[in-house]
């Protein structure tokens, strides 16, 4: 098994563009989640999904979207890239509640300039 | 809503002493606190949790201990080794939701 794979590693984009980050996992898990990491700050809830269909706002959702349109895949959204946005983003997966352990993807270093 | 803090942000140990990281929370209704370690370029990835029915909990060189009263939590690792070094980030359950501390950055010289 693969576990959680993110797409790209890396990205660089200029204030005000668009972009998608791409997130899939194997596990036949309902529960994903993207967060952001800054440092000093450490993992913030972005958006969650507890299913196909489903997803809900996290700690700091403003500027992002998502959908969860099958259970594997998981993508965020950003629409207008803002230089506030310049993280690394991870997609995590677990198969039940928040009492379940999270599998992390490898991460996505985004920098707007 | 739930707040996590955690101390210290940089720890740096001789290879073989023992190492501590705190969490404190402040939403009395959490009841699951687990920690996360993170290499170097990788996701996190969970070592050792804890519910809060129980006070402490030994996995090999790691430990957790929970204090409900006192709302705090802590990491013990015995016998650190070089592979030890990474960011440590302990959570805590609010309430559907895992909220992290900062992070410690544990440093293991040999």
């Amino acid at each position: 098994n693969a576990g959680v794979t993110q797409t790209p590693k890396f990205r660089i984009l200029k204030i005000g563009q668009s972009m998608t980050l791409q997130c899939t996992q194997d596990m036949n898990h309902n529960y994903m989640y993207w967060y952001r990491q800054d440092p000093g700050m450490g993992l913030k809830l972005i958006y969650y999904s507890v299913g196909a269909g489903i997803t809900d706002k996290g700690e700091v959702p403003n500027g992002y979207n998502v959908s969860r349109s099958t259970t594997e895949d998981f993508p965020l959204r950003l629409e207008l890239a803002a230089p506030s946005q310049t993280s690394v983003y991870f997609c995590a997966s677990s198969f039940g509640t928040a009492n379940s352990p999270l599998h992390f993807g490898n991460g996505t270093r985004l920098t707007v300039t | 809503g739930e707040n996590v803090e955690q101390h210290p942000s940089t720890l740096s140990v001789q290879e073989g002493d023992s190492a501590v990281i705190k969490c404190t929370y402040s939403d009395s209704a959490s009841n699951y606190f687990p920690w996360y370690k993170q290499e170097l370029g990788k996701g996190p990835q969970l070592i050792i949790d804890i519910r809060s029915n129980v006070g402490e909990k030994k996995d090999q060189r790691i430990a957790v201990t929970l204090n409900k009263t006192a709302k705090h939590f802590s990491l013990h690792i015995t016998e650190t080794q070089p592979e030890d070094s990474a960011v440590y980030f302990c959570a805590g359950r609010a309430p559907t939701q895992l909220i992290f501390g900062q992070g410690t950055t544990l440093q293991v010289k040999p």
